[in-house]
């Protein structure tokens, strides 16, 4: 059972804005930073965003990332096909001492 | 370029013993910390593991403590995990992740291609 929720899917067409949340607690995203994956289907995970809103270089900047108290967001704008993919969000949880990934957001590109 | 190869996944009995390693390439090894996170099939992500640049801070999943032992080995580019008292729930695909620092606070951000794990009689 993750300590991080997200909503299991989302969807829209190409072009739209899409926005993923991410609920944590004070002990992980209340006190540490966010970092994002992107996983597509058969592959191994992908770094989309760091530091709650950073993209490493090579990631397009229609993917933003932020964040708010306990909470985190993932928006991806101008969706495209190669899109489809699952999102997951992470961040060290100070309780667990460990680090911690969201359940996980399939997108899927209508 | 990063290169992240695991070997040593494989078929084992419930109660048996797994080592995976990790060879490193394409980066200062030595630099940056390192974490093993494992996916079942059609699940999501679970951290298993992370190890500091000098060794000198680990940590475990709940989920594994006291079974599994992350270790690495600087001058062969290479980190290891050691898994003991193997259960069904242990199955997945095992992935070697670099850290994006030195400590293990960060978390990963480049992945290796995993290696599956699969604990059955």
């Amino acid at each position: 059972q993750s300590v991080l929720t997200q909503p299991p899917s989302a969807s829209g067409t190409p072009g739209q804005r899409v926005t993923i949340s991410c609920s944590g607690s004070s002990s992980n995203i209340g006190s540490d930073t966010v970092n994002w994956f992107q996983q597509l289907p058969g592959t191994a995970p992908k770094l989309l965003i760091y530091s709650n809103n950073q993209r490493p270089s090579g990631v397009p900047d229609r993917f933003s990332g932020s964040k708010s108290a306990t909470s985190a967001s993932l928006a991806i704008s101008g969706l495209q096909s190669e899109d489809e993919a699952d999102y997951y969000c992470a961040a060290w949880d100070d309780s667990l001492d460990g680090y911690v990934f969201g359940t996980g957001t399939k997108v899927t590109v209508l | 370029e990063v290169q992240l190869v695991e070997s040593g996944g494989g078929l084992v009995q419930p109660g048996r013993s797994l080592r995976l390693s990790c060879a490193a390439s394409g980066f200062t090894f030595d630099d940056y910390a390192m974490h093993w996170v494992r996916q079942a099939p059609g699940k999501g992500l679970e951290w298993v593991s992370g190890i500091s640049w000098n060794s000198g801070s680990l940590g475990y999943a709940d989920s594994v403590k006291g079974r599994f032992t992350i270790s690495r080995d600087n001058a062969k580019n290479s980190l290891y995990l050691q898994m003991n008292s193997l259960r069904a729930e242990d199955t997945a695909l095992y992935y070697c992740a670099k850290d994006r620092t030195y400590d293990i606070l960060t978390g990963p951000d480049c992945w290796g291609q995993g290696t599956l794990v699969t604990v059955s009689s």
